[in-house]
């Protein structure tokens, strides 16, 4: 069966560092993968898409890798701050069967603390 | 950015009463819009997508007589959890594409429902 697996367990770290969170897939072939950020109580808000044939994406402090072969992709947030804490998930969307509607894991709690 | 409104915020009923939930896309049409539900700590679950002008298309399991979905103009979605129960208490989220080709969704701030 298809699977999107996230971190269940927060991820704490300090300010300044490097945050990184894992997407692992299995059982798709995802045209793209998105990120979102989830605040509690609130709906999420898109951050960066990652197309199957592209390696690497970039936005300001954001990173996004995704490696096909692995069926993996990782989020880095760069000079992390207290105000990144939230809810990160990833989302695929199938390259096959006409549907364009993502599938969501359900998301790794990101805690810096100052 | 695209912006897209939900109301309300959350809502607190008893139990055998219907809810309506507000769904709207401010500054652009939304042919699709996609209803979803969310348990504390859970991935957001897919409910039904909302077409304008045609009948939603629900996900396996979802009941489409409980869960009543209109879609009456581009701009509004509505879910009608209708007969209420405890068990129906979540985080309800719609979101909508401006356009067909879905690279990233806009959600709404999400609907905690809670039934008593």
């Amino acid at each position: 069966s298809q699977k999107i697996e996230q971190n269940s367990e927060a991820l704490n770290i300090q300010e300044g560092k490097t945050a990184t969170l894992t997407c692992n897939y299995t059982n798709y072939s995802p045209a793209y993968l998105q990120w979102y950020r989830q605040d509690p109580g609130r709906g999420p808000v898109f951050l960066l898409l990652i197309r199957e044939n592209e390696k690497e994406k970039r936005k300001e402090r954001l990173k996004v890798t995704f490696d096909t072969t692995l069926k993996q992709s990782l989020f880095h947030i760069t000079a992390s701050q207290p105000a990144d804490s939230a809810t990160y998930l990833c989302a695929l969307v199938p390259s096959s069967g006409g549907s364009y509607i993502p599938t969501f894991g359900r998301g790794t709690s990101l805690i810096v603390h100052p | 950015g695209a912006v897209v409104s939900q109301h309300p915020s959350w809502v607190i009923c008893k139990s055998g009463t219907s809810v309506k939930i507000e769904c709207r896309s401010l500054d652009f049409q939304a042919t699709t819009m996609f209803w979803y539900r969310q348990f504390p700590k859970q991935s957001l679950m897919l409910m039904a997508t909302s077409n304008e002008g045609s009948k939603a298309t629900y996900e396996q399991g979802v009941e489409k007589d409980k869960f009543l979905i209109n879609h009456a103009s581009l701009t509004l979605s509505t879910l009608t959890v209708t007969s209420a129960h405890p068990e129906d208490s979540s985080f309800y989220i719609c979101s909508a594409i401006p356009g067909r080709i879905n690279e990233k969704l806009f959600f709404g701030s999400g609907t905690q429902l809670s039934v008593l």
